[in-house]
Formats: C-alpha cells, structure tokens, sequence
C-alpha cells in the first residue's frame, strides 16, 4: 500500500459526459501529479500541483483541468469526454515538487463508452 | 521535450536468465528512478539513483546511472516469475519539478 488513495477504481461514462477522479496524497506529502496510461501504453504527465498551486503542466487537454484543496487532496475534471480519453488516470505524490521520489495509487480505469 | 528511450520494448526470457534494460536520453536529469508495474496496479518505485556513475543493487537487481546522468541501466541476475512486469524509468529534472517517464520495458519471464 502506497498511501496514496483514489477513487473511484473504476469508471464506466458515456461520451460527451464529464467525470472527476479523487486522490488523497500520503500523509505530509504535498505535491501531487496526475498521469495517463492509455492501454499498454507508457505514463503521459498531466499536471502537478504543489501545496495548491499549479507547478507544471505536460500534455494536458483543455477539457480537462485540476485543483489542489487546501487539505492536499486532488481532483481531475474530465469534460466533453471521447472514447479517447479511455485509459487508466494515475495520482501520485512526494514530499516536495522536486528531485524526491513519487508514490502512486492504484488508478482510475475510466472507460468511455 | 525531454525524452526518454527504453529498450528493447518487450522481453520474454527463462527463470535463471540475465538481462538488462536501457533507459537512454539526451537531456541531463537531475535523478533517475525506476519503477516497476503490475497489470491494473500503479507503478512501484525500486530506486533512485542521484549521483552521475552511481550504481545501487537491489537485491538481483543492479541499477546504474550514467557518468553523464543522461542514460541508466537495470541488470537482474536470475530472473524469477516473479519479476514480470512493466519497468519504466523517470528522469526528474529538479527546475521542471515533475517525472519524464520511459517508454517501458515489459519483462515476461517464464519457468
């Protein structure tokens, strides 16, 4: 167990409709990064955030977006969802948004159907 | 763009056999972690390694990072079953404060 918690596990929507995803970070840890696996794929950055601040972006799209609360736990907003968007959503943490090591829950497998 | 080239892409070996993966780039990472990832699980991470010609075992496991911090290596000694998996790599480049990951080396090791 990683101590990084999301949910929902899994997640079946139709196109066109919009869905978030929640993570909880390990405990003290205040950056979290959000990823996507499309099938056998390699992970793809989304976003990150440190201490509710956006801190990098990668390849993320318009219709999606992300927020940090104050108690550092995360949302992923996907809109306008298309049978693309299809994949497993990966959350992450560390401790600072720099060289330290991230942990990684278990996903959200999010098909579109 | 940073990037970062993992070959070979698939590996299908024998219990007992040797292998290693290549992790390559052409940008300097500050560090470099490699992590390991089951079907429908997250990745695991198996080290980091910081320092330009670093080498850490891991019990099989062998990792190195280039003299150049550009390029690392993962060599298991006698693989078991129990190492299939997909294996990524990820540079962190301290300034852009987030994980390049590795296009992934699935190992299948069978008895």
């Amino acid at each position: 167990d990683s101590g990084v918690t999301q949910t929902p596990k899994h997640l079946i929507t139709a196109t066109g409709q919009r869905v978030t995803l929640r993570c909880s970070p390990r405990s003290g840890d205040l950056s979290v990064y959000w990823y996507q696996q499309s099938l056998d794929q390699g992970l793809q950055f989304l976003i990150q955030y440190y201490n509710g601040e956006e801190r990098a972006k990668g390849n993320i799209l318009e219709r999606f977006s992300a927020q940090q609360f104050p108690d550092l736990h995360s949302e992923l907003n996907l809109s306008s969802l298309e049978l693309g968007d299809s994949a497993l959503y990966f959350c992450a943490s560390s401790k600072t948004g720099g060289n330290t090591e991230a942990f990684f829950g278990q996903g959200t497998r999010l098909t579109v159907v | 763009t940073q990037l970062l080239e993992q070959s070979p892409q698939f590996l299908s070996i024998q219990e007992g056999e040797n292998l290693t993966v290549y992790c390559n780039s052409s940008s300097v990472f500050s560090s470099l972690q490699w992590y390991r990832q089951e079907p429908g699980e997250g990745p695991v991470l198996l080290v980091t390694v910081v320092t330009g010609g670093e080498v850490k075992k891991l019990k099989r496991l062998t990792f190195q990072f280039g003299d150049a911090r550009k390029d690392s290596s993962l060599h298991i000694t006698a693989a078991q079953p129990g190492d299939t998996g997909l294996y990524l790599c990820a540079g962190a480049d301290g300034t852009a404060s987030k994980l390049t990951f590795g296009t992934g080396t699935r190992l299948q090791v069978t008895l």
